[in-house]
């Protein structure tokens, strides 16, 4: 069965700290890696990785993927209160279809104080 | 382009009476999901449909549970009877074949008392 595993589950900055959440994967045939971000509702998406090693890098958000590990990283830096979210980590496995099915984790909730 | 919408915003009822969910996906998106969140249980995929057609529903936890797509442009998620276990968040979804990432609507909060 194909899994993801987040962490840690909850983390509590002060504005201006750097962050760095995990997402670990187990899956039959992997496709892509993506990262989103829910606030109050709808998750929105961050980032989509395929490729071991190449950073993705928006604004103070980056994440790498380690497929010979089978992880992701997503770093924040510079916090801010705004970034107090759920950060959400999913794995996209082949799928004969071809379609996008996406097996999410719980999340890691981040809360960044002033 | 409006998104992902979905009605109703809050949905409260009892335990017994049928519920019915609905999703206008983004206009040209091929794949429509719908998801269940719960505190407990994160994001779960319920069922997806490709071009209209329900492609895996394995994840729909029980015959209660049913989803139609008549055409591109709408679906529905319906429970009959629910049960207060079925409250939760539930997301529709959609993505372009091939695409990158889901656009998700901004979700229908059941409560089932």
């Amino acid at each position: 069965e194909d899994k993801v595993v987040q962490s840690p589950l909850s983390l509590v900055v002060h504005e201006g700290d750097t962050v760095t959440l995990n997402c670990s994967y187990e899956v039959t045939n992997f496709r892509s890696l993506l990262w989103y971000k829910q606030e109050k509702k709808a998750p929105t998406f961050l980032f989509m990785l395929t490729s071991s090693g190449i950073e993705k890098k928006s604004g103070r958000l980056s994440s790498i993927l380690d497929k010979k590990e089978l992880f992701s990283i997503l770093n924040i830096t510079a916090t801010q209160t705004g970034d107090s979210a759920v950060y959400l980590c999913a794995v996209e496995p082949v799928t004969q279809g071809g379609s996008e099915k996406l097996v999410f984790g719980k999340g890691t909730k981040l809360t960044v104080n002033p | 382009d409006a998104g992902v919408i979905q009605s109703p915003r809050h949905e409260v009822t009892e335990m017994g009476q049928e519920v019915t969910l609905r999703c206008k996906p983004i206009s040209g998106h091929d794949y429509l999901f719908w998801y269940r969140q719960t505190m407990m249980r994160g994001l779960e995929l319920l069922i997806y449909f490709n071009n209209n057609v329900p492609i895996d529903d394995s994840g729909m936890p029980e015959d209660r549970f049913s989803a139609k797509m008549p055409n591109a442009s709408f679906s529905t998620l319906k429970i009959q009877p629910s049960e207060p276990r079925d409250s939760a968040v539930y997301f529709c979804a959609s993505s372009p074949l091939w695409g990158h990432g889901y656009t998700f609507g901004s979700g229908t909060r059941l409560t089932v008392v």
